[in-house]
């Protein structure tokens, strides 16, 4: 059992550029989320899936976008990185049955924008 | 709103020593609240959690952590500390109802002197 996997790992881009990150799970979990974690910052939300075919914006979401069209897969779109955009970016995902279900995470994906 | 505050960036005790990370929330109503884990160069894991019932919750590793809502605090412990324990700790709090998602702390650095 994988759990969540993201893809890639690393990845160094220039400003301007685009890229995907990837998130699966095989657990079969409703809820999807992304997170970007910085120093002195934690964790902050930047988009959330509730099921296949939804999306939600969290605290940051802005210069990014997301698609989740599989239920499994949960994909984290930057359009045209930027330096602000380094980050640790973890996805998470969880089990219906109430807010109290906790969240799995991923071993996360180290983005530097130069 | 829910936040979480966690006081202390950054806590060092000596192997041996009691381990207290400090959490406080604000929440309108009783919430749910997590303590997550993170070694370095890895996603988040579920330590323990608190929903209802017993206060004083046991978790993984030799953890616990008591719900106090007097003192809107949810503090974690462990009696001895052990250089395995080295990590970052988050805490977590979440509305028992509706699909909001978890809020975190900022988190706290644990670093375990020999």
């Amino acid at each position: 059992n994988a759990g969540v996997t993201q893809t890639p790992k690393f990845r160094v881009l220039k400003t301007g550029q685009s890229m995907t990150l990837l998130c699966a799970q095989d657990m079969n979990h409703e809820y999807m989320y992304w997170y970007r974690q910085d120093p002195g910052m934690g964790l902050r939300l930047i988009h959330y899936s509730v099921g296949e075919g939804t999306t939600a914006k969290g605290e940051v979401p802005d210069g990014y976008n997301v698609s989740r069209l599989k239920k499994q897969n949960f994909l984290l779109g930057l359009e045209s990185a930027a330096p602000s955009q380094t980050s640790v970016y973890f996805c998470a995902s969880r089990k219906t049955g109430g807010n109290n279900q906790p969240q799995h995470f991923g071993d996360g994906t180290r983005l530097s924008i130069l | 709103a829910q936040s979480v505050t966690q006081l202390g960036s950054h806590v060092s005790v000596s192997e041996g020593a009691l381990v207290l990370l400090r959490c406080n929330y604000s929440s309108s109503v009783p919430p749910y609240l997590f303590w997550y884990v993170q070694y370095p160069n890895q996603g988040l894991q579920l330590l323990l959690k608190y929903t209802t019932g017993a206060t004083l919750v046991k978790g993984i590793n030799g953890f616990e952590a008591e719900f106090k809502k007097s003192e809107t605090s949810f503090h974690l412990t462990k009696p001895s500390a052990h250089m395995s324990d080295a990590a970052e700790y988050f805490c977590a709090v979440s509305e028992p109802s509706g699909n909001t998602p978890l809020v975190f702390g900022k988190g706290t650095r644990l670093s375990v002197i020999a």
